[in-house]
């Protein structure tokens, strides 16, 4: 079945840059995009971007751009985000999520990477 | 970007009484292929998210008969017929029209 797995809580201070990784099972990696969403405490998600993991294509959000970039390694069916020049109003939950174009939605989510950036 | 509004933004509920959740679009999010671009979630306590309604009224796979998706272009409605102890958590609605936008989640509980 369909897995995706995130890489651990992450404490960073302001400036700093994080990597969050989302390894993928039970489907063909390079066959579907990456969305990476996130959720700030008590907030609704907003949506940071999406990479195509076949040919490494990527959007990001207006709010981040040139502060996030995704990459992926295909061997690992990994995704991953990187998130630079940390502020505190970065802390969140940071999701990956599979999109399933045939359905136009999110199949399937991650469990979430908790990032608290500290001052 | 499409901005979409959730009423209500709390609801407790019954066990095996019905429920209701609105959500609004500024845009309509119909494409032309006939299709409504408006997906619905739950989040459970301490999970992540999971799909519930694809395309505006589609049960995905798993989801139990007693959820169900309804809408116009911007106007959508997903309806528990009875609701039980597991469907507790928050619910919002997700569209993938454009740039995807999140509504601001309704929780709910169980009286």
């Amino acid at each position: 079945q369909v897995h995706l797995v995130q890489s651990g809580a992450e404490v960073k201070k302001a400036g700093a840059s994080v990597k969050v990784s989302c390894k993928a099972s039970g489907y063909s990696f390079t066959t579907f995009p990456i969305h990476w969403v996130r959720q700030a405490p008590g907030q609704s998600f907003e949506w940071v971007g999406w990479m195509n993991p076949g040919n490494g294509n990527t959007r990001y959000s207006q709010n981040f751009q040139g502060r996030v970039i995704f990459t992926r390694d295909t061997s690992a069916n990994t995704a991953y985000m990187e998130l630079s020049s940390l502020r505190s109003g970065d802390t969140a939950v940071y999701y990956c999520a599979r999109y399933f174009a045939n359905d136009e939605s999110f199949d399937f989510w991650g469990q979430g990477t908790q990032l608290i950036v500290s001052s | 970007d499409i901005v979409m509004t959730q009423s209500p933004l709390s609801l407790s509920v019954t066990p095996g009484e019905p429920a209701s959740i609105s959500c609004r679009s500024s845009q309509s999010l119909l494409h032309s292929n006939g299709y409504k671009y408006l997906g619905w979630y739950l989040q459970k306590p301490g999970q992540s998210p999971q799909l519930l309604i694809y395309l505006g009224s589609n049960r995905a796979a798993g989801v139990p008969d007693r959820f169900s998706g309804s809408g116009s272009g911007t106007d959508f409605t997903l309806k528990i017929s009875r609701v039980e102890a597991e469907d507790v958590g928050v619910y919002f609605c997700i569209q993938t029209l454009q740039t995807p936008t999140f509504g601001q989640g309704t929780r709910l509980e169980i009286k």
